[in-house]
């Protein structure tokens, strides 16, 4: 079964820095999709990007962009200049065409002033 | 824009009550999806419907139904609530064509206590 992990329950950065958020995943699967959602306190999760597995280029959404390396299964997530407003929970989510999507159980991303 | 609404944000119900969630979106979406958000666990989800009076269990449907009778409209059922279902609940949609393939739209969520 296809399993997505993510590492840091909670992580904080200073504004105007750059972090990473980590994801791996599990699956047999050739043909996938990736995606990193955003869960702001209070707020609707809307998603942040995705990334299609036979697309070798990564994903790049203004200040967001991932680091997709297919043979590691891995898939973090890079915000630069960190913004107040980018505080929230973000989940990784993986999902193939005929299956449900399976989201990881968050990380916790503090902004600090 | 895609809008999902959830019927009520929060909701105080007792154990054994029967409890109904409405979920209603606005763009025709074919896909319609029931999760349930616990702190450390994620996302699990409940049910899923990619018809109207279609519905497929999903990871966790135990203790839960579902109705679809509308194309717009996905409603879960708490048949007799239990303390445990204590949690919030996040509806989605998506379009066809490829259950994971395109962007889901979750509704502003329901934080359900039961006592």
């Amino acid at each position: 079964a296809q399993t997505v992990t993510q590492s840091q329950p909670e992580m904080s950065v200073q504004e105007a820095e750059t972090v990473t958020l980590s994801c791996t995943y599990d699956t047999s699967e050739s043909d996938y999709y990736l995606f990193w959602y955003k869960q702001p306190p209070s707020r609707q999760m809307i998603l942040v990007i995705r990334q299609e597995a036979y697309k070798q280029q990564n994903a790049t959404e203004n200040r967001f962009s991932v680091n997709f390396q297919k043979a590691a299964k891995s898939f973090s997530l890079k915000i630069s200049d960190s913004q107040l407003g980018d505080a929230a929970m973000y989940f990784c989510a993986y999902g193939d065409r005929d299956d449900k999507i399976i989201f990881g159980k968050g990380t916790r991303l503090h902004i600090l002033p | 824009d895609v809008k999902v609404t959830q019927s009520s944000r929060y909701l105080v119900k007792r154990t054994g009550e029967k409890v109904f969630l409405e979920c209603v979106q606005d763009m025709d979406h074919e896909n319609m999806f029931w999760y349930r958000q616990d702190p450390g666990l994620g996302l699990r989800l409940i049910y899923f419907s990619y018809d109207v009076k279609m519905k497929e269990k999903g990871d966790i449907p135990e203790g839960y139904s579902v109705s679809r009778e509308k194309k717009e409209r996905f409603s879960l059922i708490l048949e007799s609530a239990s303390t445990n279902q204590t949690s919030m609940y996040l509806c989605a949609s998506s379009l066809e064509a490829g259950l994971a393939a395109y962007e889901q739209y979750f509704g502003p969520g329901t934080r359900l206590t039961v006592t």
